[in-house]
């Protein structure tokens, strides 16, 4: 069964730029929730998604918004990036049978703002 | 609220000797309780989990854990240290009831010396 798979691996943006990250959840799941890693902040929840809708969100500012498509693949956007956005983006998707479901991550995305 | 302590976010042992790497959590109700390893680079994979039945759990590479409701605690084991098993660690809760959300401690990175 394949796992979680994040696209891209790695990303480079500039200021003010925006950017998209891809999440593919293991077939079956249900659940996406996104995070993020730095190594001040350590995992921080951003959101997650279940049935194409936003379950639950984090503390973040508006700049971060995320989707969940009918397949249960979600995207996660970050528009006007700024310099303390650089940072591992983890997904993490779950079959959803209640809060003690096992979640599983993909390889995460590191973003680098310049 | 919920909260998870990791006590020490560094730990050093020397190869074949024993690792315990400790885990507090606060909550009015006991929670689902998880360990997850994470190698450079690389996103997390699940260590093991506590949710109900047997309060010493079993998980994979030799890793297991005691949930000690009257300490609140998950503290992880090893008896013997590989070199293999340099990673950062991270316990996580989530509510057995309510709103889904896991909770991540701050992590312990484990050195294993030669």
């Amino acid at each position: 069964k394949a796992g979680v798979t994040q696209t891209p691996r790695y990303l480079i943006k500039t200021r003010g730029q925006q950017v998209t990250l891809s999440c593919s959840p293991i077939s079956g799941h249900r659940s996406v929730s996104w995070y993020q890693q730095t190594p001040g902040q350590g995992l921080q929840f951003l959101f997650e998604y279940f049935s194409e809708t936003q379950r639950n969100k984090g503390n973040f500012p508006g700049r971060f918004s995320g989707r969940q498509f009918s397949n249960s693949r979600s995207e996660m956007n970050v528009s006007t990036l700024e310099l303390g956005d650089s940072a591992l983006y983890l997904c993490a998707s779950r079959r959803d049978r209640g809060t003690s479901d096992t979640q599983y991550f993909g390889p995460g995305t590191r973003l680098t703002v310049l | 609220a919920q909260s998870v302590t990791q006590l020490g976010s560094h730990v050093s042992v020397s190869e074949g000797a024993l690792v315990l790497l400790r885990c507090n959590y606060s909550s009015s109700v006991p929670p689902y309780l998880f360990w997850y390893v994470q190698y450079p680079n690389q996103g997390l994979q699940l260590l093991l989990k506590y949710t109900t039945g047997a309060t010493l759990v079993k998980g994979i590479n030799g890793f297991e854990a005691e949930f000690k409701k009257s300490e609140t605690s998950f503290h992880l084991t090893k008896p013997s240290a590989h070199m293999s098993d340099a990673a950062e660690y991270f316990c996580a809760v989530s509510p057995i009831s309510g709103t889904y959300k896991y909770i991540f401690g701050t992590g312990t990175r484990l050195k294993v010396l030669a």
